[in-house]
């Protein structure tokens, strides 16, 4: 079981908006940055999302990203086939250690 | 450009201990940042396994802390993982990172599978 609890799986049609939650607690999410990764299928995964908002440069301003409490979303607008992989969010946990979630698997159909 | 390489043996024995070195180009190790391992066993999902920074300070996943070591060779640059006592449970691809703060990785190496098995 993960730290940090996602949806395992997500779909939409192309041009739909879709959201992808990542649910934590106060020692995680609640106190500390989120950050997202996208999985394309048989690669390594990519940073998506840092400081719970901020895109590095390269990524699409179709995906956008949220915190409010101890949960976080990552929004994807306009899809397209090629955003169909997997989403993990992570953070730190004051434990210490950082921790990620289970992994949200986009199907784009 | 950052890169960083992953190498070590793709098959490793009940009991041994599992090490891979992740090579680092485009950047100089000492300069800053972390470097973290991260697995992934056969379809499932990430789990960090720990992190060193420039300076030589570690951070471990408390589940893996009693067998996990990692290590920085400024020289060669590149940093290095030891897991101790592995069991099948082990089999995963193993990702070495930058880490721009802990949990902040970025980039990411290709990877590499590493197979627990007698």
């Amino acid at each position: 079981q993960s730290v940090l609890t996602q949806p395992p799986s997500a779909s939409g049609t192309p041009g739909q908006r879709v959201t992808i939650s990542c649910s934590g607690s106060s020692s995680n999410i609640g106190s500390n940055y989120v950050y997202w990764y996208q999985q394309l299928p048989g690669t390594a995964p990519k940073l998506l999302i840092y400081r719970n908002n901020q895109r590095p440069s390269g990524v699409p301003d179709r995906f956008s990203g949220s915190k409010s409490g101890t949960s976080a979303s990552l929004a994807i607008s306009g899809l397209r086939s090629e955003d169909e992989a997997d989403y993990y969010c992570a953070a730190w946990d004051d434990s210490p250690h950082v921790v990620f979630g289970g992994g949200t698997k986009l199907t784009v159909l | 450009q950052v890169q960083l390489q992953e190498s070590g043996p793709g098959l490793v024995k009940p009991s041994e201990t599992l090490s891979l070195t992740c090579a680092v180009s485009g950047y100089s190790i000492s300069s800053g940042y972390y470097w973290g391992w991260i697995r992934q066993p056969p379809g499932k999902g990430l789990e960090w396994i720990g992190s060193i920074y420039h300076s030589g300070s570690t951070y471990y996943n408390p589940s893996l802390k009693s067998r996990v070591t990692i290590s920085v060779d400024t020289s060669k640059n590149q940093f290095s993982l030891k897991l101790s006592s592995v069991t099948a449970a082990d089999t995963a691809v193993y990702y070495c990172a930058r880490g721009l703060t802990r949990e902040w990785f970025d980039p990411w190496g290709q990877g590499t599978l590493v197979t627990v098995s007698s």
